[in-house]
């Protein structure tokens, strides 16, 4: 299995408050994505990056932001968590982005309350 | 917004039959990529199959492409219990940005004993 992780697996907060979530690789993949999933909606993508401080934005970025420093971190920011962002996040790393198979993380259930 | 469509969106089936999922897409691809997730997992990649291919093997998968119906295939042969998951599709789109894929919503398979 490749070597990512997601922390915290699990987290319940409110409303108001500020969030981060963590994925950590160890494959040394340039391309890391940030994903949610909710029931009817499927994967949506939210911030990817590809490469040490590049990044861009998915298809539902508002109210999100991300930060690459160093190849094996990747950081989901909620500044200000709201209900609707009650969601199960996924991170993805891939080798060479869209033309590769990309790795998912197991996860992180996030309620904001 | 999701431009690969899987049908059905759930399949129940007995152990030992055969499954057969399929994806449609809209625009042309570099590639289409089939993956599973079981129940509170992240993605697990099975089959990616490149614009040029038209069927690809592994274990009990089969994956066929058709680009002129732009549509694609994952047959699941001699289906066990353990294949019960959700089964989604994604793309490469060749028009647009080579480093993000375009998900499907998923087919829902229940193997039965």
């Amino acid at each position: 299995d490749a070597g990512i992780t997601q922390s915290p697996r699990h987290k319940v907060t409110e409303t108001g408050t500020p969030v981060t979530l963590r994925c950590h690789q160890t494959e040394n993949h340039r391309y890391m994505y940030w994903y949610r999933q909710d029931p009817g909606h499927g994967l949506r993508l939210i911030h990817y990056s590809y490469g040490v401080k590049d990044t861009d934005k998915g298809e539902v970025s508002d109210g999100y932001s991300v930060s690459r420093s160093k190849t094996e971190d990747f950081l989901l920011t909620l500044e200000s968590a709201t209900s609707s962002q009650t969601s199960v996040y996924f991170c993805a790393i891939s080798e060479g982005g869209a033309e590769q198979p990309q790795h998912f993380g197991d996860g992180t259930r996030l309620s904001i309350l | 917004s999701q431009q690969g469509e899987e049908d059905p969106q759930a399949l129940s089936i007995q152990e030992g039959e055969n499954a057969t999922m399929n994806c449609s897409y809209k625009t042309s691809i570099n590639n289409l990529q089939w993956y599973r997730q079981n129940s509170g997992r992240g993605l697990v990649h099975l089959i990616l199959i490149r614009s040029n291919e038209r069927e690809k093997h592994s274990g009990r998968l089969r994956v066929t492409l058709d680009t002129s119906k732009k549509s694609s295939s994952l047959l699941i042969t001699a289906s066990r219990a353990a294949d019960t998951a959700s089964y989604f599709c994604a793309k490469s789109d060749n028009a647009g940005n080579n480093r993000k894929l375009i998900w499907g919503l998923g087919t829902s398979l229940a193997v039965n004993p």
